[in-house]
C-alpha cells in the first residue's frame, strides 16, 4: 500500500488537457521532497518525464508539465495524443519510511 | 547513451535465492548510484534498494534483511540477491541508474517464483 495516492484512471479526448494528481503527506511531498513522474507504455520500462527542479529530460515533449502544492503534486498533459495512452506514476522520498516511494499509478486513456 | 540490461534466471523455487545482474553499456558505472525496482504483474512499482559504485548501499525497509545489492566496477555491473523468496516476490525486476529520480532504466526481466 503506497503512501502516494493517484486516481486509478483518467481519460480525455485527443487535444484535451488532463491532469493526474498525486496525494501524499507531511513526510514526503509536504516535507519538500521532489516529485518525479514516469510514463510506462504497455510492456515497457518506465520513462522519466521530469528531472530535478522539474526540468524535462531530452526528448520529453513540453506538453508534459509537473507542479506541486502542499502535500500534493500534479502532472498535466496538454494536447492529449493517442501515444500518451499509458500508465503514469509519481515518485518521491518518504522520511517516515526512509524509502523512495512510488504512487499507486494512473492509467490514461485517450478516447 | 547509457543502456542497462538485466540478466538472470526467470524461474526461482520458493525459499531459494533470486540472483540478477545488471550490465551497464555506453557509460561508466563509476560516479553514480544504481538501483533495483520491481513490479508484480498488473501492479505498481516498488523500490528495492541502491548501491553506489564505491559500495555503500540503502535498502527498502520492508525488504531489509533479505536483500543484498553489490557492484563490480571491473565488469561495469551491479547485482541483486534476494533470499528466501516466496510467490509474492514474483515480479518484473528493473535496474536503473541513480535514484530520485531514476533516470535510465533497463527493459526489465520477469522472475517467477514457483516450484
Amino acid at each position: 500500500q503506497s503512501v502516494l495516492t493517484q486516481p486509478p484512471s483518467v481519460s480525455g479526448a485527443p487535444g484535451q488537457r488532463v491532469t493526474i494528481s498525486c496525494t501524499g503527506s507531511s513526510s514526503n511531498i509536504g516535507a519538500g521532497y521532489d516529485v518525479h513522474w514516469y510514463q510506462q507504455l504497455p510492456g515497457t520500462a518506465p520513462k522519466l518525464l521530469n528531472n530535478v527542479n522539474n526540468n524535462r529530460p531530452s526528448g520529453v515533449p513540453d506538453r508534459f508539465s509537473g507542479s506541486k502544492s502542499g502535500t500534493s503534486a500534479s502532472l498535466a498533459i496538454a494536447g492529449l495524443q493517442a501515444e500518451d495512452e499509458a500508465d503514469y506514476y509519481c515518485q518521491s522520498y518518504d522520511s517516515g519510511l526512509g524509502d523512495f516511494v512510488f504512487g499507486t499509478g494512473t492509467k490514461v486513456t485517450v478516447l | 547513451q547509457v543502456q542497462l540490461r538485466e540478466s538472470g534466471p526467470g524461474l526461482v523455487k520458493p525459499s531459494e535465492t533470486l540472483s540478477l545482474i545488471c550490465t551497464v553499456y555506453g557509460g561508466s558505472i563509476s560516479g553514480y548510484y544504481w538501483s533495483w525496482i520491481r513490479q508484480p504483474p498488473g501492479k505498481g512499482l516498488e523500490w528495492i534498494g541502491y548501491v553506489h559504485h564505491r559500495g555503500n548501499t540503502k535498502y527498502n525497509r520492508s525488504l531489509r534483511g533479505r536483500v543484498n545489492i553489490s557492484v563490480d566496477t571491473s565488469k561495469n555491473q551491479f547485482s541483486l540477491k534476494m533470499s528466501s523468496v516466496t510467490a509474492a516476490d514474483t515480479a518484473v525486476y528493473f535496474c536503473a541508474r541513480d535514484f530520485d529520480p531514476f533516470d535510465y532504466w533497463g527493459q526489465g526481466i520477469l522472475v517467477t517464483v514457483s516450484s
